[in-house]
C-alpha cells in the first residue's frame, strides 16, 4: 500500500539554525516525490520534487531534499532557517501511471524561535 | 499567470445543510483535483478529472458530496446534506500534464465549518 510517513507532528528550531525535516514513504514502483509548504490560511506551494536523475534536489527557498531508495527517505533541509520558513511541511508520494495519485503525509509544523 | 482560483474562502452552516464551492484552474491545465483537509492531516484526494470525465472519485462519499467540471474548466463540489464531520478546508488543484504524476497548483482553499 502506498504511504507516507512524516514521523515529527511538531519541530521548533531557531532562526539561523539548520532543519532537517524527514519523510518515509512506501511505494510499490518508482516513485515521484515532492514536498509542499502550507502557510496558514493559505494552499499548498510546491517546494521541490524528485522524478529521477540526480537525488539531491534543489527547490524554491533555498531548500533541497534528497532521495534515498535504500532508506526510502526523501528528507528535507535547509542549511539556515529564517523566521519566514514558519509553516506547515507536507511530503508527498505518487507514480507514473495515469492510475496514479499523490498521498501526502501528515504534515510537520516548523516553528521559528527569535 | 493566474493562479488556481476558488470561492468562497470561508463558509460556516449548519448541518444537513448544502454547499457548493467552485474552483477556476489555471489556464490550460486539463487535470483538476478536489482535496479535502482535516485540521492536522495532510490533503486527501476526493475526486480528480481529466478535461470533463472523472478520472478517480474512489474517495468521494457519493451519497452526499458531487463534482462536475463543465466544459473542461471550471468545478464545482457540492455537499449535500453537510455533517459535521465535513468541517475541513476544501483545496482545489490543477495540473497541466495529462498523464501520470506531475506536480499540482493549488488554490488557497475553502474553509468548511459546519455546526
Amino acid at each position: 500500500a502506498q504511504s507516507v510517513t512524516q514521523p515529527d507532528i511538531h519541530i521548533t528550531v531557531s532562526e539561523g539554525a539548520s532543519l532537517e525535516l524527514r519523510c518515509n514513504y512506501s511505494y510499490g514502483a518508482t516513485p515521484y516525490l515532492f514536498w509542499y509548504v502550507q502557510s496558514p490560511g493559505q494552499g499548498l506551494q510546491l517546494l521541490l520534487k524528485y522524478f529521477s536523475g540526480d537525488t539531491l534536489v534543489q527547490g524554491i527557498k533555498g531548500f533541497e531534499a534528497e532521495f534515498k531508495r535504500s532508506q526510502s527517505s526523501f528528507n528535507l533541509r535547509k542549511p539556515s532557517v529564517h523566521w519566514s520558513d514558519a509553516a506547515e511541511y507536507f511530503c508527498a508520494v505518487g507514480g507514473s501511471s495515469s492510475a496514479s495519485k499523490i498521498i501526502f503525509g501528515s504534515g510537520t509544523r516548523l516553528s521559528i524561535r527569535p | 499567470e493566474a493562479g488556481v482560483a476558488q470561492s468562497p474562502r470561508y463558509k460556516i452552516i449548519e448541518k444537513r445543510q448544502s454547499v457548493a464551492f467552485w474552483c477556476n484552474p489555471i489556464s490550460g491545465h486539463a487535470t483538476l483535483y478536489w482535496y479535502q483537509q482535516i485540521l492536522g492531516q495532510g490533503p486527501k484526494l476526493l475526486i480528480q478529472f481529466q478535461n470533463n470525465g472523472v478520472v478517480d472519485d474512489s474517495q468521494l462519499p457519493k451519497d452526499r458530496f458531487s463534482a462536475e467540471r463543465l466544459k473542461g474548466v471550471d468545478s464545482t463540489l457540492k455537499i449535500q446534506p453537510a455533517k459535521l464531520e465535513d468541517s475541513a478546508v476544501y483545496l482545489c488543484a490543477s495540473s497541466l500534464a495529462s498523464r501520470g504524476v506531475y506536480e499540482q497548483y493549488f488554490g488557497p482553499g475553502t474553509r468548511l465549518t459546519v455546526t
